[in-house]
């Protein structure tokens, strides 16, 4: 069975520093790694996804991924925090077989920047 | 382009009533998903329509649930005999068939917010 790991509930980091939340995965073979972000009373929104390729991918609003195989983990990461990246962030993950796209999610981890 | 839309919003029900919700996914997406959010619980993976295959049904926590997509677009989640713990948002998502077979991004609907009195 699949599953992703969140470890922390909450981060909190100052604006203009550095911010990463963690993000482990358990999947049968090489995953798809997906990353949503849920703002305050809105809806999930995609901001990136790891399929194949370079370790490092970038999505939206300036933040990016690092995939390790070997640690089976996907942390997510934005060199510089803004208050506006406060959110709930959620790391998901699928196995890589042909046809089958179930998506589990992690429990989800709270970004608090702080100014 | 319409994203993915939910009905209702907001549904307050009585203990022991049924429910439907409504999910209407982006137009020429295959892929349709339900989840339930609960406070603390994260997104919880209830069921998964994909084309004309059979639905991944391995999520829904008791037969009282069940759900239908109809003509490969518009689904409805139905909660039978509700319970005061199936209080949560459910959320809905779809999405293209991904490439190599595996899944591609999900877009996700506003939600329905479920309370059982």
């Amino acid at each position: 069975a699949q599953s992703v790991a969140q470890p922390e509930d909450q981060v909190n980091v100052a604006e203009g520093n550095p911010l990463t939340v963690k993000c482990t995965y358990s999947v049968s073979g090489n995953p798809y790694l997906f990353w949503y972000v849920q703002y305050p009373n809105r809806g999930l929104q995609f901001l990136l996804k790891y399929i194949t390729g370079d370790n490092l991918v970038k999505g939206s609003y300036g933040f990016e991924a690092e995939f390790n195989k070997s640690q089976t983990s996907f942390h997510l990461k934005k060199p510089s925090a803004l208050v506006s990246d406060s959110a709930l962030y959620f790391c998901a993950v699928s196995p890589l077989s042909g046809g089958y796209q179930k998506v589990t999610f992690g429990i989800g981890t709270k970004l608090q920047v702080i100014p | 382009g319409a994203g993915v839309s939910q009905s209702p919003s907001n549904k307050v029900t009585e203990k022991g009533k049924d429910v439907e919700l409504r999910c209407d996914p982006i137009s020429g997406h295959t892929a349709l998903y339900w989840y339930r959010q609960s406070l603390g619980q994260g997104l919880e993976f209830l069921i998964y329509f994909q084309g004309n295959s059979a639905p991944d049904k391995s999520g829904l926590p008791s037969d009282r649930f069940s759900a239908e997509r109809t003509g490969g677009s518009v689904s409805t989640l139905t909660i039978q005999r509700t319970q005061q713990e199936d209080s949560a948002v459910y959320l809905c998502a779809s999405s293209l068939a991904g490439t190599s077979g595996g899944p591609d991004t999900q877009y996700f609907g506003p939600g329905t917010r479920l309370t059982v009195l």
